[in-house]
């Protein structure tokens, strides 16, 4: 059974980073697309990035450019996110997300990591 | 501001029929798929449809979608309590080179 399984909560001062973790099991962690999406308290789904299963690379949203960044270690089946210069908007539920149809596609989801800013 | 526009909130009676609307641009909607999801009360989202109208496996055939052009469109049919939750449209945008989301629409049932 395909499943995602997230990194524990983090509380976090302005200014500092983050670093979560999404471990995959149950399928054949290379050759699917990863994601990473958030939510802020009573807002909707943010895009933030999407690692390639060919190769590796990544792509961010405009607006976390130069402050996220996406790995993976494919010997563990594991994808991280690490965001940066974090401030009180950063204050989210992080969702790592996955599939193996294409880039555009969440097939399946982690139940979420909550990431607390705050002084 | 989310790149796709969708009605905030939706409400209908058990039984009935509603429909979310979800409009893009050419770079997104017009060309690629449209997927949706559903997110319950105080959980993670999960695929409710893809590639504009097929259902993943366990999603009953009260749910439907479609596409046209820049505008997608998913139908609930004989409304049931347990629908009510947030939806979500959203698609591959080839100039912003990711996903774009749609606002999201809290579906009520009254």
């Amino acid at each position: 059974q395909v499943q995602l399984v997230q990194s524990g909560a983090e509380v976090k001062k302005p200014g500092a980073s983050v670093k979560v973790s999404c471990k995959a099991s149950g399928y054949s962690f290379a050759s699917y697309y990863m994601h990473w999406v958030r939510q802020a308290p009573g807002q909707g789904l943010e895009w933030m990035t999407i690692i390639n299963p060919t190769g590796g690379s990544t792509s961010y949203a405009k607006k976390f450019q130069g402050r996220v960044t996406m790995t993976r270690d494919t010997s563990t089946s594991t994808v991280y996110m690490e965001l940066s210069s974090l401030r009180s908007e950063d204050t989210a539920v992080y969702y790592c997300a996955s599939s193996n149809r294409g880039p555009g596609l969440m097939d399946v989801w982690g139940k979420g990591t909550t990431v607390t800013v705050s002084s | 501001q989310s790149v796709l526009t969708q009605p905030p909130s939706a409400s209908g009676t058990p039984g009935q029929r509603v429909t979310i609307s979800c409009s893009g641009s050419s770079s997104d909607i017009g060309s690629n798929a449209v997927n949706w999801y559903q997110q319950l009360p105080g959980t993670a989202p999960k695929l409710l449809m893809y590639s504009n109208n097929h259902r993943p496996s366990g999603v009953p055939d009260r749910f439907s979608g479609s596409k046209s052009g820049t505008s997608a469109s998913l139908a609930i049919s004989g409304l049931q309590s347990e629908d009510e939750a947030d939806y979500y449209c959203a698609a591959w945008d080839d100039s912003l080179n990711g996903v774009v989301f749609g606002g999201g629409t809290k579906l009520t049932v009254l």
